[in-house]
């Protein structure tokens, strides 16, 4: 059983398209969140959920938008893609913070 | 804002040596977590170890251990015996526990870790 699920894996897409991200865990967790890692592998958090509400919104521009049906749940919508899109994409979850798990991560190549 | 600075973009080692990432970190909590991340090629996320703050003991996990110094903010990874399996990047992380866990982690810019067979 994986933890923390994150479907596709790899995303080839062109420039002004939308996509989406999806993501599940089954840990029971109460926190999901979504990084992203640049092309010299720094990670930076974009979102979090908690009992699905949007705790942090870092200065990410707002053609990105998480959606969160519920608490198992966390997707990524991006809208109008960006060559500067591309990036690897990692969901996670925790519980009060205290243990992260990570998804496998998903490559956006954005051409 | 919390700051987390890894000084060593890049380490190697001979296999079955010891080597030591350096990590520092900036922050006017008393009371948080670190975290030691490997990022294998599989670029998979995997968590080495965990250091609580108010703990005074450094932890350890088997070939893995830490040397925390709150004072001087430092943490640092030392693993042992070093094996090919640890060729990965290393990312030091933090969190802070005021946000009562939905501020997430900050990471460093990762440490490139090669073992030279």
């Amino acid at each position: 059983d994986t933890a923390v699920s994150q479907t596709p894996k790899y995303l080839v897409t062109q420039m002004g398209n939308d996509k989406s991200i999806k993501c599940e865990q089954n840990l029971g967790h109460d926190t999901m969140y979504w990084y992203k890692q640049d092309s010299k592998k720094f990670l930076k958090i974009m979102f979090s959920y908690n009992n699905k509400e949007l705790i942090i919104n870092e200065t990410v521009p707002n053609r990105f938008s998480p959606k969160s049906p519920d608490k198992a749940h966390l997707n990524l919508h991006i809208n109008s893609l960006e060559l500067g899109d591309s990036a690897v994409y990692f969901c996670a979850s925790s519980l009060r913070g205290y243990g992260y798990t990570f998804g496998s991560g998903t490559r956006l190549t954005v051409v | 804002a919390q700051t987390v600075t890894q000084s060593q973009p890049e380490m190697s080692v001979q296999e079955a040596e010891t080597v030591t990432l350096s990590c520092t970190y900036d922050t006017s909590e008393s009371d948080y977590y670190l975290f030691w991340y490997k990022q294998p090629p599989s670029r998979q996320m995997i968590l080495v170890i965990r250091q609580e703050a108010y703990k005074q003991q450094n932890a350890t996990e088997n070939r893995f251990s830490v040397n925390f110094q709150k004072a001087a903010k430092s943490f640092s990874l030392k693993i042992s015996d070093s094996q090919l399996g640890d060729a990965a990047m290393y990312f030091c992380a933090y969190r802070g526990l005021s946000g009562g866990g939905a501020d997430g982690l900050t990471f460093g810019k990762g440490t490139h870790l090669i073992i030279q067979p």
